[in-house]
Parts: C-alpha cells; structure tokens; sequence
C-alpha cells in the first residue's frame, strides 16, 4: 500500500522569502512522485513531477523538488515567493507496478502575506 | 498542450434530480480517466477509475448506481449524479492520463455542484 503526508495543513510566509512545503511518502515498491496546485475554484496543476533520473526535479513557476529516498520524502521548495502562489498544494505517488493509481496528500495551504 | 475540459463549470439542481458531467481530453487521447470528489478543506477523494470501453472501477463506499460513469470514446467520460441530495453538493474533479500505466494525471477546472 502507498501513502502521502503532508505534514503542515496550513504555511504562512511573507512575500520574497523561501518557503518548503513538506511531503513524505511510504511505499514498498519504486515510486512516482508529483506536486500538484490549486487556485481557488480550480482544477489541479501539475507543478513537476519525478519519474526517475536526476533526485533535483525544476517545475514551473520557479518551484522545484528533491526525491530523498532514505528519508521517503519529495519536499517542494521555491526561494522567493510571491502573493500569486497563494494556493492549495498537494503532493502525490503513484507506485510502479499494480493498478497505477495514485494517492494524493490532504493538502498544504500556502498563505503568501505582503 | 494535455488540456482536460469539464463541463459544466457550475450547476444548482433540486433534489431528487439527476445531473451529468462531462469531462474531455481536448488535445489527447486518455486511455484512462478518474473522478474525484473534493469537499471543503479537504483532499480529493478519488471515485472511480474508468478505461475507455471498460465498466468503471469505483472505490470502496462510492455508490456505483448513483454515480454513473461512462468513458464511450478516448476523449470524453461522463458522470451522472442521479436522484441528486444535499450531500451530494460538492466539486467534482476529473483526471486523464494518455495511458493506464504510470503516467501524469491533467486535470479539469472542476465543476461545483448544489443541489437545493
């Protein structure tokens, strides 16, 4: 069995500084893992992904991720972040083999103040 | 390109009503499509698996005679909420992926539904 967490429901920050959003994993078998985002009222959007290769996944909008598989874990960070990511994030894996369903997180709000 | 369309974006019904929600793949053909429920604060909670041409697999708790799910064509599933209640009020999401197998999930827009 596969499962997400995200370990902060809710972040606070202020515009331009860093921000890491937690995610930790467990699976028995090899994993994909995503960052996802929502707007308000929105779909989902998917940020970046890792499939495999390089542990240093870049997405768009100036996030990026690192795989650690000692640690199970797939935290997204950004360095500066602005008003406009104020969003709902979520991150998910999907395990190789089996029925490639994946299994998302509950979410982490991301509350960027001026 | 990978756009997933979901109409429509918003519906109110009266209860006891049924209500059918499109979701397209406009750029690509999915071989597989998911729907998800989402409630307020909360993570999705995924509904049913469908493979174009298959039944829908749906998941533990998901009442598959209310919620109906067709997938007719590589590009185009529908749900159907039928004999819509009050708790059935909530966003649906839907998902496709190009293949069945480990492959990125695009997303509709959602659509938010009420039912009065």
């Amino acid at each position: 069995a596969q499962s997400v967490t995200q370990l902060d429901s809710q972040v606070p920050v202020f515009e331009e500084a860093p921000v890491e959003l937690r995610c930790n994993y467990s699976s028995s078998v090899s994993v994909y893992l995503f960052w996802y985002v929502q707007y308000p009222n929105q779909g989902l959007q998917l940020l970046l992904k890792y499939l495999s290769g390089s542990t240093l996944v870049k997405g768009i909008n100036g996030f990026e991720a690192e795989f650690n598989k000692s640690q199970t874990s797939f935290h997204l960070r950004k360095p500066s972040v602005h008003i406009s990511d104020t969003a709902e994030y979520f991150c998910a894996v999907l395990s190789s083999g089996g029925s490639y369903i994946p299994t998302f997180g509950r979410g982490t709000s991301l509350i960027v103040h001026p | 390109g990978a756009v997933v369309s979901q109409h429509p974006s918003r519906v109110i019904c009266k209860s006891g009503t049924s209500v059918k929600i499109e979701c397209r793949s406009l750029d690509f053909q999915a071989t597989t499509m998911f729907w998800y429920r989402q409630f307020p604060k909360k993570s999705l909670m995924l509904m049913a698996t469908s493979n174009e041409g298959s039944k829908a697999t749906y998941e533990q708790g998901v009442e598959k005679d209310k919620f109906l799910i067709n997938h007719a064509s590589l590009t185009l599933s529908t749900l159907t909420v039928t004999s819509a209640h009050p708790e059935d009020s909530s966003f649906y999401i839907c998902s496709a992926s190009r293949t069945s197998g480990a492959d990125t999930q695009y997303f509709g827009p959602g659509t938010r539904l009420t039912v009065l």
